[in-house]
């Protein structure tokens, strides 16, 4: 599976739209791209995923280069229920292992 | 719909004693995932099972961790004897089988393990 970068944090006002990036640089060209958030003490929380299109869901939209090499998250309009720590995954189609870095540690406040 | 179902969700017990965690997957789901979480090591995969049968268990820390599904709507991790470092939250997750479109794993609550 290809490696991802993502930065450790972000800080993001409630209402305004968080963006989170995600460089996969090494990705194959039957990689999806799956985003996942963790809230202190739940399991992780599947968002969106998508392989070459834009993508967008009751949560998030999803932004992915021409090249594929990196990506962005937009939570729309951030709402204090979405601090979480958010992972960038790339998994090769017909492989079901999903492989966890360390994410973004992103806080939104009032 | 009932998501993926864990229990228990808190187990505290003493060093040498048997552990059993139990998951329930969603309905129709017959891929399952068991997952690990601690501070030092982050979130990883243990096993994943496909149609009840074990695929990958590279992730297995030692024998003494074994899991099994014996039907499609349940599965459980056993840690005999445990230990102090098995302490950690434990994840169970479930998806869909074919990759149509790349199938989401959905996560229980998982269960908090400590070994005293």
């Amino acid at each position: 599976d290809a490696k991802t970068t993502q930065p450790t944090s972000m800080d993001c006002a409630e209402g305004r739209a968080a963006n989170l990036p995600c460089n996969h640089s090494t990705i194959s060209g039957n990689e999806y791209v799956y985003w996942y958030r963790q809230i202190h003490s739940q399991g992780p929380q599947y968002i969106i995923h998508g392989l070459k299109n834009n993508e967008t869901n009751e949560m998030a939209s999803l932004i992915i280069t021409e090249d594929r090499k990196s990506s962005t998250l937009i939570l729309p309009h951030a709402t204090l229920r979405d601090t979480a720590v958010y992972y960038c995954i790339v998994r090769f189609t017909g492989f079901q292992k999903l492989v966890f870095g360390t994410g973004t540690r992103l806080l939104v406040s009032p | 719909d009932a998501g993926v179902i864990q229990s228990p969700r808190h187990e505290v017990t003493e060093m040498g004693q048997e552990v059993t965690l139990r998951c329930k997957p969603i309905s129709g789901h017959n891929s399952l995932f068991w997952y690990r979480q601690t501070m030092m090591r982050g979130l990883e995969l243990l096993i994943y099972f496909n149609n009840n049968v074990p695929i990958d268990d590279s992730g297995m820390p030692e024998d003494r961790f074994s899991a099994k599904m014996p039907n499609a709507s349940f599965s459980t991790l056993k840690i005999q004897p445990s230990e102090p470092r098995d302490s950690a939250v434990y994840f169970c997750a479930s998806s869909l089988d074919v990759d149509r479109g790349g199938q989401p794993q959905h996560f229980g609550d998982g269960t908090r393990l400590s070994i005293l």
